[in-house]
């Protein structure tokens, strides 16, 4: 049952701490998307990749994220510095492009929280 | 141009009763509606979907409802169950579009009471 995988699952740290998340798309998928979820702006897209090239990034802080998917296998997303306000759970998901649907895989995601 | 309304933002239903959802987008080149359910602590998964050329869908208790001129859409969660409580996604995107993405609606935190 293959799955998408996300760590850390938790983070806590300090405003002005780098965080690093990582995620590891099923194999064969050929995009990759992160997603921010408060309570107050519900889903929010940070990011995507398709077969690794990033497409849109226009939804993400460019002055303290960046989404990088050094290989096939994984993709990262980093917060430097991280302020409170980032505090929230973030998803990778993962999927095929496809004309006739559209199929995103989200893995468990990880809750950081910064103090 | 690219929002996806949804409502309500929460609801109570009973145990055999009719979970109903409203979706309203405004982009009249989506092509394709997913509806993501979502339980505490785990990602998003895809439940169901429709094209605008159907205008209903029927996945077990759990139907689809698709208004085109009126750009709205709908589940429906029949003989609702316990189970079945959970945040639900309404989502919208054109397939066609190169890197197509999702737009998500704002979600509905649905509560079954036994």
């Amino acid at each position: 049952d293959a799955r998408v995988t996300q760590t850390p699952r938790h983070k806590v740290t300090e405003m002005g701490q780098e965080v690093t998340m990582r995620c590891q798309p099923i194999l064969g998928h050929n995009t990759v998307f992160w997603y921010r979820q408060t309570m107050m702006q519900g889903l929010e897209l940070l990011a995507y990749f398709r077969n690794r090239a990033p497409l849109d990034d226009s939804g993400m802080p460019k002055d303290r994220f960046s989404a990088e998917m050094p290989d096939a296998t994984l993709a990262t997303l980093k917060i430097q510095p991280s302020e409170p306000r980032d505090s929230a759970v973030y998803f990778c998901a993962s999927g095929w492009d496809r004309l006739e649907r559209l199929e995103q895989y989200f893995g468990p995601g990880t809750r950081l929280t910064v103090t | 141009q690219q929002q996806v309304k949804q409502s309500p933002q929460s609801l109570i239903v009973q145990k055999g009763g009719i979970s109903i959802i409203n979706c309203a987008y405004e982009n009249t080149a989506f092509d394709y509606f997913p509806w993501y359910q979502q339980f505490p602590g785990k990602g998003p998964a895809l439940l169901i979907a429709i094209r605008p050329d159907v205008s209903e869908k029927k996945e077990g208790r759990f139907t689809i409802s698709f208004n085109k001129s009126a750009k709205q859409f709908s589940l429906h969660i029949m003989d609702s169950q316990p189970g079945d409580s959970a945040t639900y996604f309404c989502a919208a995107t054109l397939l066609k579009a190169a890197g197509n993405k999702l737009t998500f609606g704002g979600g509905t935190r649905v509560l079954v009471k036994p």
